[in-house]
């Protein structure tokens, strides 16, 4: 099973900075990662996948980037809306699937 | 617009079932590969199983395996979880998502809570 280690747990920032977030994986998993962003009381929405590429819909201000086992994501220009968590997810070895713990990106 | 609704979630006593329900409207649900995940309260997201588009294909996580059945009917446009031997751990919002890219979620249901409890 692949495990999907992210960091940092809690991420505090205000309106308009950068966030950048980290996934490891513990193996090579090329480029098939994903990114979820979950607001408390709703589904994830998927963000990011295959590492870099936009999902429908997402603002331009989310970026993707890595491949083997070191990805991030970057969330240029904090808008309010983006106060959430993150999870990354794998589908390069399934089953299982797998998610990392996730990401909090909570206001400073 | 795409929309997924789940139902048949609630209460239920260790070692007790339930068949959780998923309904899909506005897309063609015979494209996609389609999933449970589920999320216990105040962690993160737990993959289950998933269901290939003419259900020849079923996968699960260990932790379900022989407990949990995905299937679907295609004529209903519905996906299902059959639950049984249910435990405390298993408390959760489970959410139906389709799968797009053979392994990522681009649509997910409101989820559904599932107690079990005593």
């Amino acid at each position: 099973e692949i495990v999907l280690t992210q960091s940092p747990a809690t991420l505090s920032l205000s309106p308009g900075e950068r966030a950048t977030l980290s996934c490891r994986a513990s193996q090579n998993i090329n480029s098939f990662l994903a990114w979820y962003q979950q607001k408390p009381g709703q589904a994830p929405r998927l963000v990011i996948h295959d590492a870099s590429n936009r999902a429908t819909g997402i603002p331009a201000r989310f970026s993707g980037n890595g491949s083997g086992t070191d990805f991030t994501l970057t969330i240029n220009s904090l808008e309010p809306e983006d106060f959430a968590v993150y999870y990354c997810q794998q589908r390069r070895s399934w089953p299982p699937l797998t998610f990392g713990r996730g990401t909090k990106v909570e206001i400073k | 617009q795409a929309r997924l609704v789940e139902s048949g979630g609630g209460l239920v006593q260790p070692g007790g079932s339930l068949r959780l329900s998923c309904e899909a409207s506005g897309f063609t649900f015979t494209d996609f590969i389609m999933s449970w995940v589920r999320q216990a309260p105040g962690k993160g997201l737990e993959w289950l199983s998933s269901v290939t588009s003419t259900a020849a294909s079923k996968y699960s996580a260990d932790s379900v395996k022989g407990r949990f059945s995905i299937s679907r009917d295609n004529t209903k446009n519905s996906t299902y979880l059959q639950m049984d031997a249910l435990g405390v751990e298993d408390t959760a919002i489970y959410y139906c998502a389709r799968v797009r890219k053979v392994a990522y979620f681009d649509l997910w249901g409101r989820g559904i809570l599932v107690s079990v409890s005593s």
